[in-house]
């Protein structure tokens, strides 16, 4: 079985600096997927930003990039230049590949705060 | 194109209750899947299903019920309510199709909020 956990119950980020979310997970499954999701007051999940297990690249989204440690099962997200808007909840997920394609574990979440 | 409707968006229901939680997709996906969030926690699965007829449980299943008589519903029942079942329910869905999953791994509805008192 997968697990994910974050670290930071909350954090907090002053306008136009940079955030860094803390996210580490374990399995012993070589073919999988993490994410990002956003979760703000009006509950929807939006999908911030992917990396498949197999690229080295780190995955970028604008704002958003983060930092993907394979062997150290790591996987964090940066968010330069924050926003307003940018305050949610922040969940870092995890999808093995094969028969277990699609089901999402979730981290317990980082509620984030952005300080005009 | 409406993505995955979840109804109500709303409930109280009286302890020992029954309900049934309703989700429709219309993007032709194959994967569904029933999720639950406790305040400030992350979701966890309920049950999910590859396809009509075929359903399995997740890591929360006790106290649900589900079917899948059509690609499209995959209805989540809960019969005799229990206040440790307050939360709020998402069901998802995704395409079979990695091209289309890797952009968008799961299409999420807008969550039902459930009370039991």
């Amino acid at each position: 079985a997968q697990t994910v956990t974050q670290s930071q119950p909350e954090m907090s980020v002053q306008e136009a600096e940079t955030v860094t979310l803390s996210c580490t997970y374990d399995t012993s499954e070589s073919d999988y997927y993490l994410f990002w999701y956003k979760q703000p007051p009006s509950r929807q999940m939006i999908l911030v930003i992917r990396q498949e297990a197999y690229k080295q690249q780190n995955a970028t989204e604008n704002r958003f990039s983060v930092n993907f440690q394979k062997a150290a099962k790591s996987f964090s997200l940066k968010i330069s230049d924050s926003q307003l808007g940018d305050a949610a909840m922040y969940f870092c997920a995890f999808t093995a590949g094969g028969t277990s394609y699609g089901k999402l574990t979730f981290g317990q979440g980082t509620i984030l705060t952005v300080h005009p | 194109n409406a993505g995955v409707t979840q109804t109500p968006k709303f409930r109280i229901l009286k302890i020992g209750q029954s309900m049934t939680l309703q989700c429709t997709q219309d993007m032709n996906h194959n994967y569904m899947y029933w999720y639950r969030q406790d305040p400030g926690m992350g979701l966890k699965l309920i049950y999910y299903s590859v396809g009509a007829g075929i359903t399995d449980k997740g890591e929360v299943p006790n106290g649900y019920n589900v079917s899948r008589s059509t690609t499209e519903d995959f209805p989540l029942r809960l019969e005799l309510a229990a206040p440790s079942q307050t939360s709020v329910y998402f069901c998802a869905s995704t395409s079979l199709d990695r091209a289309e999953y890797s952009n968008q791994p799961q299409h999420f509805g807008d969550g039902t909020r459930l009370s039991i008192l």
